[in-house]
């Protein structure tokens, strides 16, 4: 089936400083979404992007859909510890239809923040 | 307002038995999914339903059955559970709008020895 890239595998940081990963695929995406998920709990959705070049803030994070629609990236500023968790990209392929809502998963990204 | 509720959290079963995981949500929502995760693999969708009564394959649908008896529950069944059964069970929910978001439980941690 498809699959999302996503890198890197993992980060270990120190507070206060700013993290970026991304996600990318080989075919084209109509929705990029990142989620957050901390241990023994689902995925939560921190931001979702719908336009090919939408930039979008939720406070101190900041997603991006890319240009060609085949990426996206999640930055997020000024790293505190409660940041700690494992954040998937999720889209939906272009050619699966709107009317499902299915997601394509990448393999997550592993944030630790050093105090 | 509870949003999207599993059960059990954990179960161990035994090579051959057989269980149902059981998903809830309260938010009326027309769409739910079930996916399993499983370490350095993500998310995978295993089964989903557009609505009540309905249900369709995912990525990885062998081994499991579900059903959509209810609006508001849906089941995902083990016939006889196999070792590579052994996973983190998600059930999501999503409003019938084109690329809304999907709401997930908590997850239900399964063992098969």
């Amino acid at each position: 089936g498809q699959q999302l890239n996503q890198s890197p595998q993992s980060m270990f940081i120190q507070e206060g400083e700013d993290v970026s990963m991304n996600c990318t695929s080989s075919s084209i995406f109509n929705t990029w979404l990142w989620y957050k998920q901390e241990p023994g709990e689902g995925p939560v959705l921190l931001i979702a992007l719908y336009k090919a070049g939408e930039l979008t803030s939720n406070g101190r994070l900041t997603a991006q859909f890319g240009i060609t629609r085949k990426d996206s990236f999640l930055n997020i500023s000024a790293s505190i510890p409660s940041d700690v968790g494992i954040y998937f990209c999720a889209g939906q392929p272009s050619n699966y239809g709107g009317a499902t809502n299915k997601l394509i998963f990448g393999t997550g990204t592993l944030l630790a923040v050093q105090p | 307002n509870a949003g999207v509720t599993q059960t059990p959290k954990f179960r161990v079963l035994k090579t051959g038995q057989s269980m149902t995981l059981l998903c809830a949500q309260d938010m009326n929502h027309e769409y739910m999914y079930w996916y399993r995760q499983d370490p350095g693999m993500g998310l995978r969708l295993i089964h989903y339903s557009v609505g009540e009564g309905t249900t369709a394959k995912g990525e990885v649908p062998d081994g499991y059955n579900v059903s959509r008896l209810k609006k508001q529950n849906f089941l995902l069944g083990l016939e006889s559970a196999a070792p590579s059964q052994t996973s983190v069970y998600f059930c999501a929910s999503s409003p019938p709008r084109g690329l809304a978001p999907l709401h997930f439980g908590n997850g239900t941690r399964l063992t098969v020895t």
